[in-house]
């Protein structure tokens, strides 16, 4: 079993869309979790880091449930621009040592 | 402020071939780590440095070696390469929890 895994996709929604990722993770001494996106052949950018039970940052919510290891990523009115790559990360044991990366879930929004 | 940077931005290499990829971190971040990432996978933990010491080290052979200088920058080799090695390599630096990433290598072997 992967240590972080992902619906890989594809994920095609229409502009204006409600779109939501799923991850789960299997490691219950992991404490922060990160969700991270990433354009074709470009590094990834952190885009929300999730440490209690969730963040919001505009048209973007996170969510953690430690007691499914289970964490979200809620996308609102979709863009064209979000059409990316989005990785589910968690830290390892320790929150300042090695990440660990789902597989990626891959989102195309439509005109 | 300049965010991380890492050099050569792209190199190609023969098998058995040996290559150092350079990393410097965002201002002010003492930490870097090191991912590789195959084409459609997610980054894979390679190591990281911190006070020029190896904090902690992912699942990839001795082939794999670094460096942390004073300054923080970081150094990435390889040995003995081998076609498998091809991917993009990642460099990232942090202060605390999030980490940062730069734009990556990419190595090609053939």
């Amino acid at each position: 079993r992967k240590e972080v895994e992902q619906d890989p996709g594809p994920f095609n929604v229409p502009e204006g869309a409600t779109v939501a990722f799923n991850c789960t993770y299997s490691n219950s001494a992991s404490q922060s979790f990160f969700w991270y996106r990433q354009d074709c052949r470009k590094e990834p950018k952190l885009l929300m880091s999730v440490y209690s039970s969730g963040n919001e940052d505009g048209r973007f919510t996170a969510q953690l449930n430690r007691a499914s290891q289970y964490i979200s990523l809620l996308i609102r009115d979709s863009k064209l621009s979000d059409s990316a790559t989005y990785l589910c990360v968690a830290h390892g044991s320790s929150n300042t040592g090695k990440l660990i990366f789902g597989q990626g879930t891959t989102l195309q929004v439509k005109p | 402020d300049a965010g991380v940077t890492q050099s050569p931005t792209h190199l190609i290499k023969t098998r058995g071939q040996q290559v150092t990829l350079r990393c410097s971190p965002k201002s002010g971040h003492d930490t870097v780590s090191w991912y590789q990432q195959a084409l459609g996978q997610g980054p894979q933990f390679i190591f990281q440095y911190y006070e020029e010491e190896e904090r902690q080290r992912g699942n990839f052979p001795d082939r794999f070696s670094g460096h942390q200088f004073p300054n923080y920058s970081s150094e990435l080799n390889v040995n003995a390469l081998l076609l498998g090695d091809s991917a993009l390599y990642l460099c990232a630096s942090s202060l605390g929890i999030e980490q940062y990433f730069g734009p990556g290598t990419r190595l090609t072997v053939t």
